[in-house]
């Protein structure tokens, strides 16, 4: 059974550059959150979505966009790119609710905002 | 707002010896706390969970206990290995937020 596959891996932006992150989930799952990793403030939710709809965001400003498509695959997209930006992007899927099953996390997509 | 506190942020045990991470949180609402190890340079994984209806769960050597009154749960490891070498988080959850709250991490060290 695949895992969450993250793409691309690494990616390196130039201040100001938009960004497009893409997460595919385990196969069944329809619930795809992101979560924002950097060694200053540890795992910080982004947003989640079931279902093409997004039933939470975190408190992280309206550059950081995300959809779900039909088939539970997810991207977000982060515009107008600062430095602080920088940061390991995780996506998680779950069958429905994480609160009803532990996530499954993807290997992150690590951008660099030069 | 929402909080969860994690201590130690670094523990350093001999292998062999037990360790112990403790999380705290704020919302007397959550229900649901999972544990995951990162390694690495690797996507965190999760090892453990418990829900707010039980007090203790096992396995193998990881137990993980909750106390509600106090808002307090903690992760152990008995019997530690090399390869327990890791970075762990906390986190609560609850029902209708779809998100976890993590804690800070602990940087556990296996010295063998």
């Amino acid at each position: 059974k695949a895992g969450v596959t993250q793409t691309p891996r690494y990616l390196i932006k130039t201040r100001g550059q938009q960004v497009t992150l893409s997460c595919s989930p385990i196969s069944g799952h329809r619930s795809v959150s992101w979560y924002q990793q950097t060694p200053g403030q540890g795992l910080q939710f982004l947003f989640e979505y079931f279902s093409e709809t997004q039933r939470n965001k975190g408190n992280f400003p309206g550059r950081f966009s995300g959809r779900q498509f039909s088939n539970s695959r997810s991207e977000m997209n982060v515009s107008t790119l600062e430095l602080g930006d920088s940061a390991l992007y995780l996506c998680a899927s779950s069958p429905d609710s994480p609160n009803n099953y532990g996530y499954t996390f993807g290997s992150g997509t690590r951008l660099t905002v030069v | 707002g929402e909080n969860v506190e994690q201590h130690p942020s670094t523990l350093s045990v001999q292998e062999g010896d037990s360790a112990v991470i403790k999380c705290t949180y704020s919302d007397s609402a959550s229900n649901y706390f999972p544990w995951y190890k990162q390694e690495l340079g690797k996507r965190p994984q999760l090892i453990i969970d418990i829900r707010s209806n039980v007090g203790e769960k096992k396995d193998q050597r990881i137990a993980v206990t909750l106390n509600k009154t106090a808002k307090h749960f903690s992760l152990h490891i008995t019997e530690t290995q090399p390869e327990d070498s890791a970075v762990y988080f906390c986190a609560a959850c609850t029902s209708g937020t779809y998100k976890y709250i993590f804690g800070t991490g602990t940087r556990l060290k296996v010295l063998a």
